[in-house]
């Protein structure tokens, strides 16, 4: 089946810093989403993103399906966007069912 | 609108016992997912239904079952609990596959 890889394991960064948080696929997908997972377990849908890049806030994500990776961009981080970030992907012509990475914790100290 | 709904938030179960979650997706969604999330093991599907029948099912034991009702709304149902069942069980909820997947906040399941 198809694998996802997320990059970095961890990251921690000082409030106000920048970061990039990588997403590599190994097969062909219909669609990719990021999401950020809060401290009380909610998957929160931060981008539906299966190529092309979109933007919200300090948050932007970028997908270039041809060679199968995504980024995410976070910037000017707060406290608030601590927690772990996912990216899942849906396979084409397969089965529903979203493949997720193991994810990003992000920690953002004050 | 609201969101994808699951009840309850928390349970506490024993050994042996069987246990019923329920998922309320968003209006107009009739594709409804279930994960179960564990420290070791990540987020994996457990199955998923549209229009009533299920669609694909993921690896899990026949223990682990479910189902959808005519509006939509599922239930996923797990007997003869297992220490090992203790897990964040997430739904989602969909149009389809060509649009994004929305997460309820999730049951959290204590098997003891």
């Amino acid at each position: 089946g198809i694998q996802v890889e997320q990059s970095p394991p961890d990251l921690i960064l000082q409030e106000g810093a920048n970061s990039t948080l990588r997403c590599n696929f190994s097969d062909s997908v219909n669609n990719l989403q990021w999401f950020h997972q809060n401290p009380w377990g909610q998957l929160i849908n931060l981008f539906y993103i299966p190529s092309g890049t979109k933007q919200n806030g300090r948050l932007s994500a970028t997908t270039v399906a041809t060679e199968r990776y995504s980024l995410l961009y976070i910037s000017s981080s707060q406290t608030t966007d601590s927690g772990v970030y996912f990216c899942a992907v849906l396979t084409q012509g397969g089965s529903e069912k979203l493949v997720f990475g193991k994810g990003t914790k992000l920690t953002v100290n004050p | 609108k609201a969101g994808v709904t699951q009840t309850p938030r928390y349970l506490i179960k024993t050994r042996g016992q069987q246990v019923t979650l329920s998922c309320s997706p968003i209006s107009g969604h009739r594709s409804v997912s279930w994960y179960q999330q564990t420290p070791g093991q990540g987020l994996q599907f457990l199955f998923e239904y549209f229009s009533e029948t299920q669609r694909n099912k993921g690896n899990f034991p026949g223990r682990f079952s479910g189902r959808q009702f005519s509006n939509s709304r599922s239930e996923m149902n797990v007997s003869t609990l297992e220490l090992g069942d203790s897990a964040l069980y997430l739904c989602a909820s969909s149009f389809g596959p060509n649009y994004g997947y929305t997460f309820g906040s999730g049951t959290r399941l204590t098997v003891v």
